[in-house]
């Protein structure tokens, strides 16, 4: 069973038009976290939520925001797209910040800008 | 900051062993992960090493040097299935709690018959 799930799988927007990205977990995990991969680069972190504490990246641009109204689900929220947030987003969760605690990805979401 | 770098592609056969290598220099370091990555899903947990050494686990086993900021990933017994992008990470603390895994670009590793 999928234990964190991405909604949908695939995201088709206009450009401009706000839009936003969903995660859930079953693992009941302390933390998630939004990353961006687009096509052949390495998934860059966004941001991240301890609990209810969110930590943005520094270099993660305004347009982009994170809600997480519950320990279950957290989202995405990209104001204004450009062409270049096309890209997959993967959420992940890890238990705590533990030397060896692993991140569980999931499936992402693939976000395409017209 | 982290940078890390890996070969871009790798190609190999069925049945063989590929070591696929990762060399790091960071600012900070709090372990090395390795994940596997399919086209089109989400990336998998494949090891942790935090102290120099090989650590194994079945098919795979990963070998790290802190000292030389080096890392490899050894599969053996390669399979179809093993074609996958593998992603090296350099785990760091964050601020405010939680891991920062910083990611390589990743190798493109295909096996063929």
């Amino acid at each position: 069973d999928a234990m964190v799930i991405q909604n949908p799988r695939y995201q088709v927007t206009q450009f401009g038009k706000p839009v936003t990205l969903s995660c859930s977990q079953t693992l009941n995990h302390n933390v998630m976290y939004w990353y961006q991969q687009k096509s052949s680069q390495a998934p860059k972190l966004l941001f991240h939520y301890y609990d209810k504490d969110f930590n943005n990246e520094a270099d993660t641009p305004d347009n982009f925001q994170s809600r997480r109204p519950n320990t279950s689900f957290c989202f995405l929220d990209i104001r204004s797209p450009g062409l270049g947030d096309a890209a997959m987003y993967l959420c992940a969760t890890s238990r705590s910040n533990r030397l060896n605690e692993k991140l569980f990805f999931g499936s992402g979401t693939q976000l395409s800008v017209l | 900051g982290q940078n890390i770098d890996q070969p871009t592609e790798m190609t190999a056969t069925e049945g063989a062993i590929v070591q696929i290598n990762c060399t790091y220099q960071t600012s900070g370091f709090n372990g090395l992960f390795w994940y596997q990555q399919h086209a089109g899903e989400a990336p998998t947990f494949l090891s942790y090493n935090v102290l120099d050494g090989l650590e194994e686990k079945g098919r795979f086993s990963s070998f790290l040097s802190r000292s030389k900021g080096y890392s490899y990933l050894l599969l053996k017994e390669l399979q179809m299935k093993d074609s996958a992008s593998y992603l090296c990470a350099v785990r760091d603390l964050l601020t405010g709690g939680g891991n920062k895994l910083t990611f390589g670009t990743g190798t493109q590793l295909k096996v063929e018959l």
